[in-house]
């Protein structure tokens, strides 16, 4: 299994869809993931941290199955300014600190 | 103000120029990553600093050399340029308790 792997893409939805990523990793002493969101050409941006099982923010719920070894993003009532890419992130192994980034997934929301 | 700055935003360059990229942070974070991402394959660190004294290599570190002149600044420098360092170059801070990385606005380098 790879460090991080999730599905590219592309999402095609229309507004007001519910649409969830799905993020499998392969270190399995991983503690802390993260959700983040990139703008085409512009910087990652922190969209949620995951520490335990699971975290919500308002649309956005993200949720950990240790076992399986998989993330997800749920977003709900999407929105025009939700399409962007979705960066899974998982730590890296060794005590760096350093985190793995996914390679994207993709969400266009049409109207 | 932006927490993380990066300069220059856009930079091109020929074959054999030494080129610097600059960042500095006002987050008061100890961890500075560079990264750089290409289409398709997300991104890529190449070198990262835990703190002044601190640099260690990356997974792509061939090619660059950095420079920590400071907590709050660190550089990455490409002694000289060739075409497949053609990319978006991104700096990151984190805190020493919290893993979280936020990100500079990045530079997009194209070398000839």
């Amino acid at each position: 299994r790879k460090e991080v792997e999730q599905d590219p893409g592309p999402f095609n939805v229309p507004e007001g869809a519910t649409v969830a990523f799905n993020c499998t990793y392969s270190n399995s002493a991983s503690q802390s993931f993260f959700w983040y969101r990139q703008d085409c050409r512009k910087e990652p941006k922190l969209l949620m941290s995951v520490y335990s099982s699971g975290n919500e923010d308002g649309r956005f719920t993200a949720q950990l199955n240790r076992a399986s070894q998989y993330i997800s993003l749920l977003i709900r009532d999407s929105k025009l300014s939700d399409s962007a890419t979705y960066l899974c992130v998982v730590p890296g192994g060794g005590s760096q600190g350093n985190l793995i980034f996914g390679k994207g997934t993709k969400l266009s929301v049409k109207p | 103000d932006a927490d993380v700055t990066q300069t220059p935003r856009n930079r091109i360059t020929k074959t054999g120029k030494r080129i610097m990229l600059e960042c500095s942070q006002t987050k008061g974070h100890d961890r500075m990553y560079w990264y750089r991402q290409d289409p398709g394959l997300g991104l890529r660190l190449i070198y990262y600093s835990f703190d002044v004294k601190d640099i260690n290599k990356g997974e792509i570190s061939d090619g660059y050399s950095v420079s920590r002149q400071a907590q709050a600044k660190f550089s990455l420098s490409l002694e000289s340029a060739i075409p497949n360092q053609t990319a978006l170059y991104f700096c990151a801070t984190a805190s020493r308790v919290y893993n979280e990385q936020f990100f500079g606005p990045g530079t997009r380098l194209t070398v000839l």
